[in-house]
């Protein structure tokens, strides 16, 4: 059974850096035909990619939010950390990490339950 | 980045009824289309990938089609469990991107 589970802080504040950490089960982060990105959806907008890492540690990130974006791995822990700094209101959304079948159609076909995470002093 | 523009951006319907979604690329991404449903509070949940193939599970009232910039999500006899919001998203390049969703509610 595939499981994604978000998790990091509710709030943070302005200027601040947010760190996510993404556990995944029921696959292996060494498999090379899957990935993990990770995805956000500020409330009642559409949804934004906003990176992803693979295997054989290939990463890929938004355009518009690369040069705040760090996407790294703990192969062992079955873990897939995205660190976002100088983090702004306009960044609160709810963080979802899904799995990306690589090789294939570049699906997300499985989520986690997402994370939302506000930006206020 | 490709740019994905869904129509129409809310949709009301019956149970029963048959209804088309359509998603536009702003550039050619051959059948690297996948389709996402998504319920309020919930995760979006996986519904068809390479344009017009269903994941395991899909009811068969669910179809899609389309290649290079148009495509299209039609639900063939609507269901309750159908009212959701629909996302289309391109996996032929990153950035990856998304259409900006159509709500399908209940007339």
């Amino acid at each position: 059974q595939v499981t994604l589970k978000e998790s990091g802080p509710v709030l943070v504040k302005p200027t601040e850096t947010l760190t996510l950490t993404c556990t995944v089960s029921g696959f292996s982060l060494y498999n090379a035909k899957m990935g993990v990105s990770w995805i956000r959806q500020p409330p009642g907008k559409a949804l934004e990619w906003l990176a992803h890492i693979f295997s054989n540690d290939e990463k890929s990130y938004s355009t518009s939010l690369k040069s705040r974006l760090t996407i790294s791995k703990d192969t062992s822990k079955s873990q897939v950390v995205l660190t976002m700094t100088n983090m702004d209101p306009v960044d609160t959304a709810t963080y979802y990490c899904a799995r990306i079948l690589w090789f294939n159609w570049n699906q997300f076909d499985y989520w986690g339950q997402g994370t939302l995470v506000t930006v206020s002093s | 980045d490709i740019q994905m523009t869904q129509s129409p951006s809310s949709l009301s319907a019956s149970v029963g009824d048959r209804v088309t979604i359509t998603c536009r690329a702003s550039q050619s991404i051959s059948r690297y289309l996948n389709w996402y449903q998504q319920k309020p509070g919930k995760a979006p949940k996986f519904l068809i990938y390479a344009a017009s193939s269903l994941q395991s599970g899909v009811p068969s009232r669910f179809s899609g089609s389309g290649s290079g910039t148009d495509f299209s999500l039609t639900i063939s006899s609507l269901q309750p469990e159908d009212f959701a919001t629909y996302h289309c998203q391109q996996s032929y390049s990153t950035p990856y991107t998304f259409g900006q969703g159509t709500k399908l509610d209940i007339k």
